[in-house]
């Protein structure tokens, strides 16, 4: 099945910008969803289809998706966003979604 | 405002079965798909199960085939998975979450409802 590659962690000072990656075989070509999971909290939707920003999500966070490599990106990091990023797309081949390893996001 | 609450969750001896619930509200359930996805003990999330608004398409993961079954009653605003032959490696806990099936997003979450599976 279809195989997504996030790194474990990331570690980002209040402020700066946080770049979490997804990487695929050509996941370019799919449409990519994002999850924040909070400590001990249920995953919220936070971009889907790439880039789009569901209501209530702020604007500091974006999504790219271009080759191999699909990027959720978060502006102006806060200490609330500290949580777990997820990725996800739909393997066709197998007819189901499919999740990345998650990304802890730690702030500095 | 849209909300999943899950129930049935427990504690099940290896082998034994549970049934879990959803229960929806805020939303236009008939129409909307729905998933169960899981998550272990620290580990990440893994999409368990998917059906269609109408209930008529459904799609299990390898792990789970032949021993879940996913449906639905619009009538109720509920969605279930029936979980039988459970292993020791089916304890975490469950969520439901609107969407997930054909590509699309899952865009509403569930609390979840924890299950354990002893040997």
């Amino acid at each position: 099945s279809y195989v997504l590659t996030q790194p474990p962690s990331v570690s980002v000072a209040p402020g700066e910008t946080a770049r979490i990656t997804c990487g695929g075989n050509n996941i370019g070509s799919r449409s990519v969803h994002w999850y924040q999971q909070g400590p001990g909290q249920a995953p919220v939707l936070v971009i889907f289809y790439d880039s789009d920003r569901p209501s209530g999500i702020p604007e500091r966070f974006s999504g790219s998706n271009s080759g191999n490599t699909a990027t959720l990106t978060i502006s102006r990091v806060e200490a609330g966003d500290e949580a777990d990023y997820y990725c996800q797309v739909w393997d066709t081949t197998s007819d189901h979604p499919v999740f990345g390893g998650g990304t802890k996001l730690t702030v500095l | 405002e849209v909300q999943l609450l899950e129930s049935g969750g427990g504690l099940v001896q290896s082998g034994g079965s549970l049934r879990l619930s959803c229960a929806a509200s805020g939303l236009s359930f008939s129409t909307q798909a729905m998933s169960w996805v899981r998550q272990a003990p620290g580990k990440g999330l893994e999409w368990v199960s998917g059906i269609s608004g109408s209930g008529g398409t459904t799609y299990f993961a390898d792990s789970v085939k032949g021993r879940f079954t996913i449906s639905r009653d619009n009538s109720k605003n509920t969605l279930y998975l029936q979980m039988n032959t459970l292993r020791v490696e089916d304890t975490a806990l469950y969520y439901c979450a609107a969407g997930g099936t054909a590509g699309t997003a899952m865009d509403v979450w569930g609390q979840g409802t924890t299950v354990t599976v002893s040997s």
